[in-house]
């Protein structure tokens, strides 16, 4: 089976970083995703780690470490748009999708 | 682009009826979808893996009896709560993979449909 380990809330200040970890056993894996939601809505693609090391997106970043079996996903100059729940996914076979239990990010003024 | 959509996006229904939701990928073809019930502050659990032309694939515990699935073309697949229940009042959001694109891990989620069952 699966299991994520990912932080339930955290706050931040606008125009600040934040980084959310994400810790995971899976028997198998193909990648890492990243996920946004905000409340009512549907989840949309930020970023997808297949392999070691850092990916950047504007001001979203993700990393990966499959040793290690963590990620995390960096948020720079935060905005009030940003607050929502971000979900951590592994692919544990071809193309599907285990989510962790999310982490709700509220940003601040 | 890349565009799913779900209807409806609410339905409240009587206990012991059947409900269909459908989902769409509206401006690319899908193989494959998959269907996702979250609970309020929880996880997306995926439910079942959808692909055209062929049957279901469900994960551990999902009785496939009771959430019939059917994907007959690379743009529409149904799910159908049958004999509804109060336990399976949920938000129910479909994804799907656009095909011919091996190299990608990205998923386009449709908004969901509210099931509420009384």
């Amino acid at each position: 089976g699966q299991s994520l380990e990912q932080p339930s809330e955290v706050t931040a200040v606008e125009g600040a970083i934040v980084q959310i970890n994400c810790t995971y056993q899976t028997s198998g894996f193909y990648g890492l995703s990243w996920y946004q939601q905000h409340d009512g809505g549907a989840p949309t693609f930020l970023s997808y780690n297949a392999l070691d090391g850092l990916e950047e997106t504007g001001r979203f970043s993700s990393f990966l470490s499959r040793s290690d079996s963590y990620g995390y996903l960096l948020l720079q100059e935060l905005q009030m748009k940003d607050s929502a729940s971000y979900f951590c996914a592994v692919t544990p076979r071809s193309y599907q999708l285990t989510f962790g239990k999310g982490t709700k990010l509220s940003v601040i003024p | 682009g890349a565009v799913v959509s779900q209807h409806p996006s609410r339905v409240i229904c009587k206990s012991g009826t059947s409900v269909k939701i459908e989902c769409r990928s509206l401006d690319f073809q899908a193989t494959t979808m998959f269907w996702y019930r979250q609970f309020p502050k929880q996880s997306l659990m995926l439910m079942a893996t959808s692909n055209e032309g062929s049957k279901a694939t469900y994960e551990q515990g999902v009785e496939k009896d009771k959430f019939l699935i059917n994907h007959a073309s690379l743009t529409l697949s149904t799910l159908t709560v049958t004999s509804a229940h109060p336990e399976d009042s949920s938000f129910y959001i479909c994804s799907a993979r656009e095909t011919g694109l091996a190299d990608s891990y990205e998923q386009y989620f449709g908004p969901g449909t509210r099931l509420t069952v009384t």
